[in-house]
């Protein structure tokens, strides 16, 4: 079946815009993360969702970030005002209740 | 706080040869411990998943082991080939809670 996907897969802003980062999940899988990679670094959790809310959002590292999840299944990563920091690799995952996670391929975010 | 450690950061083996990747955390209250693979400008791939009653995990030439007590997990790849080049990562998560990773090993096989 059809894996996580992230839309898009590279993404290139100018520092102070606004931009939107896209997951769909499995089908099915009711728990939704998202996380960031640094160069060199692993991963690190941002927010994660169970259905339609945000069951822990204390990766978020201000307020010009934002994520929702309306329907329970796609998941839009929302950042304001975009700083040069901000520049990483986002990364998307979706799990059956405890079980396993599966990660999207990612989505390159570049604030020049 | 949960922190993991992965040992070494890098590594560098001739083709053929089988190879231990070292995962430490701070935290034994864990469960699941998850191996995942990354190739250069791409996402992660999971390799094994060992649940905390579980002490190992198979799949193919890879076996994952779990010593919950001391903290520690190992990944063992047998008769390394180039294309098992990537960075491995390893990750823990209590229940249905965010993985917390380790930095990675870069494996280089050699040909």
């Amino acid at each position: 079946g059809a894996g996580v996907s992230q839309t898009p897969s590279n993404k290139v802003t100018e520092k102070g815009k606004y931009v939107e980062l896209r997951c769909d999940p499995i089908s099915g899988h009711t728990a939704l993360y998202w996380y960031r990679q640094s160069l060199g670094q692993g991963p690190e959790f941002l927010i994660y969702f169970q259905g339609t809310g945000a069951a822990d959002d204390s990766g978020l590292p201000n307020d010009r970030f934002f994520a929702v999840r309306p329907e329970g299944s796609v998941s839009t990563l929302k950042i304001q005002r975009t700083e040069r920091g901000d520049s990483a690799v986002y990364l998307c995952a979706s799990s059956l209740n405890e079980g396993e996670q599966f990660f999207g391929p990612g989505t390159r975010l570049t604030v020049l | 706080k949960q922190e993991v450690t992965q040992i070494p950061a890098a590594l560098s083996v001739p083709e053929g040869e089988n190879l231990v990747l070292n995962c430490s955390f701070t935290d034994s209250a864990i469960y699941n411990l998850q191996w995942f693979r990354q190739d250069p400008g791409k996402g992660l791939t999971s390799l094994l998943l060992i649940q905390s009653s579980q002490r190992e995990q198979t799949s193919g030439r890879l076996n994952a082991s779990l010593d919950k007590s001391s903290g520690r997990s190992t990944l063992y790849i047998a008769a390394s080939q180039p294309g098992d080049s990537a960075t491995y990562l390893c990750a823990v998560n209590s229940g249905n809670t965010p993985l917390v990773f380790g930095k990675g090993t870069r494996l280089s096989v050699i040909a």
